[in-house]
């Protein structure tokens, strides 16, 4: 089945510690992203990834690293969590830069809690 | 800058249609549409690529407006299963801006 997989699905951790969001997806894609959700924000891109090796800021990248070293994967970490970055991230994945015909498809989501 | 989303909330009576509006202030290449349950991912209901395309499937379409930097999707004797949270993707360059988000309820 053609899917986005992330993990952990939920997560609480204290400030300041380390933390790495998993993504996978196993479609291909050259494109990647990560999203983070905030009520009354919508979603909110912070890095993307256009293929290996190569990745760009979005626009709330403040916090957040990611690495792209296989095309089937783009890691999110957050070196020193606070928490305003309790949020509900996404990544996502597609075929082209701007979606296709396909569209980006999602993980499941990650709900991160930070004390 | 997000694309503005209008209007924010919309409750329906099964059978009723809808429409979901999204503007942008930057020039759009191609407009998406996504609709997300609640706690759940977004997926994917279509995209938009040319100015005064029309889309569709079931008994939801979509039109697209270049010129306006407008995109309209029009749900038509909604169901049920079309509540959610709907959102509108602009892309232009390298990245998918999405909207802000309307949230459908249906009630039976």
């Amino acid at each position: 089945e053609a899917q986005v997989t992330q993990n952990p699905r939920y997560l609480i951790t204290v400030t300041g510690k380390k933390l790495t969001v998993t993504c996978s997806q196993n479609m291909n894609h050259e494109y990647m992203s990560w999203y983070r959700q905030d009520p009354g924000l919508g979603l909110r891109q912070i890095y993307y990834s256009m293929n290996v090796e190569v990745t760009d800021k979005g626009d709330v990248p403040e916090g957040y690293k990611v690495s792209r070293k296989e095309k089937r994967n783009f890691p999110l970490i957050l070196e020193s969590p606070s928490p305003n970055q309790t949020s509900l991230y996404f990544c996502a994945s597609s075929s082209e830069l701007g979606g296709g015909a396909h569209g980006y498809t999602f993980g499941s989501g990650t709900r991160l809690t930070v004390v | 800058q997000q694309p503005v989303q209008s209007p924010q909330a919309v409750i329906l009576r099964e059978g009723e249609d809808a429409v979901i509006n999204c503007s942008s202030s930057k020039a759009l290449y191609s407009v998406h549409w996504y609709r997300q349950k609640h706690g759940e991912a977004p997926i994917f209901l279509m995209i938009l690529l040319k100015g005064g395309e029309q889309k569709g499937h079931d008994k939801i379409s979509a039109s697209f407006n270049e010129k306006k930097q407008q995109s309209s999707l029009y749900l038509t004797a909604s169901q049920l299963s079309y509540s959610g949270t709907y959102f509108c993707g602009s892309h232009n360059t390298d990245k998918l801006i999405f909207g802000t988000g309307t949230r459908l309820q249906v009630f039976p």
